[in-house]
């Protein structure tokens, strides 16, 4: 059960695109499909933004899309607005119904 | 309106006691796995246990099993996870979170637990 790993932190300019990584093992991200981000404000719950890897919950906007490659998931924030500057953070089933996220992102809009 | 609220959060000495409690509204709660998902004080997130919509699975995360207990009563909407043989590393915001189509679906606020001399 050891934590998915993501870089600290990310940063981009208003508009450009920003890509935050997930890596895990062939016995999480690589060997399932449940792979979901959260974005969490200072002192707020985190807040699903894409699950099933690619997915996104209603009401999310398509500024934020998901992807993976073997044993590692990719968050991609398009667009980048003031707004999207919160810690992102991922999460994968690690089998038998167990279950472990990364480590968090801090991503800053210069 | 979906909603989870916690509760029972506090200090506890090293080796205490602490019961969560959340109470689940907007949604039928019996049919939903349910979770506790910490997050120690300027750390990330920590999944801890889950239990199944009619209480028959729990899983737990290593650093917890045998010392916490999540149970739940779908009669009263709620989820519960009993704390025993608490440590100093436990401390943290414990949120109660739905479960569903793989991810961590709806969570509620939060509460407290600190675990200190």
């Amino acid at each position: 059960q050891s934590a998915l790993t993501q870089p600290p932190s990310a940063s981009g300019s208003p508009g450009q695109s920003v890509a935050i990584s997930c890596t895990g093992t062939s016995s999480d991200v690589g060997a399932y499909d449940y792979v979901a981000w959260y974005r969490q404000y200072p002192g707020k719950a985190p807040k699903l933004i894409i699950y099933e890897v690619n997915k996104r919950p209603s009401g999310v906007p398509d500024r934020f899309s998901g992807s993976k490659s073997g044993n590692t998931a990719s968050l991609t924030v398009s667009g980048l607005q003031g707004e999207d500057e919160a810690d992102y953070y991922c999460s994968s089933h690690a089998g038998g119904n167990t279950w472990v996220f990364g480590g968090g992102t801090k991503l800053t809009v210069l | 309106e979906v909603q989870l609220v916690e509760s029972g959060g506090g200090l506890v000495q090293p080796g205490g006691s602490l019961r969560l409690s959340c109470a689940a509204s907007g949604f039928t709660f019996r049919g939903y796995y349910m979770n506790w998902v910490r997050q120690a004080p300027g750390k990330g997130l920590e999944w801890v246990a889950i239990i199944k919509g009619d209480g028959s699975e729990k899983v737990y995360v290593d650093s917890v099993r045998g010392r916490f207990t999540i149970s739940r009563d779908n009669t009263k909407n709620s989820l519960s996870l009993q704390m025993n043989n608490l440590r100093v590393e436990d401390t943290a915001v414990y949120h109660c979170v739905r479960g569903s189509d793989g991810a961590f679906e709806i969570w509620g606020q939060g509460t407290m637990v600190t675990v200190s001399s």
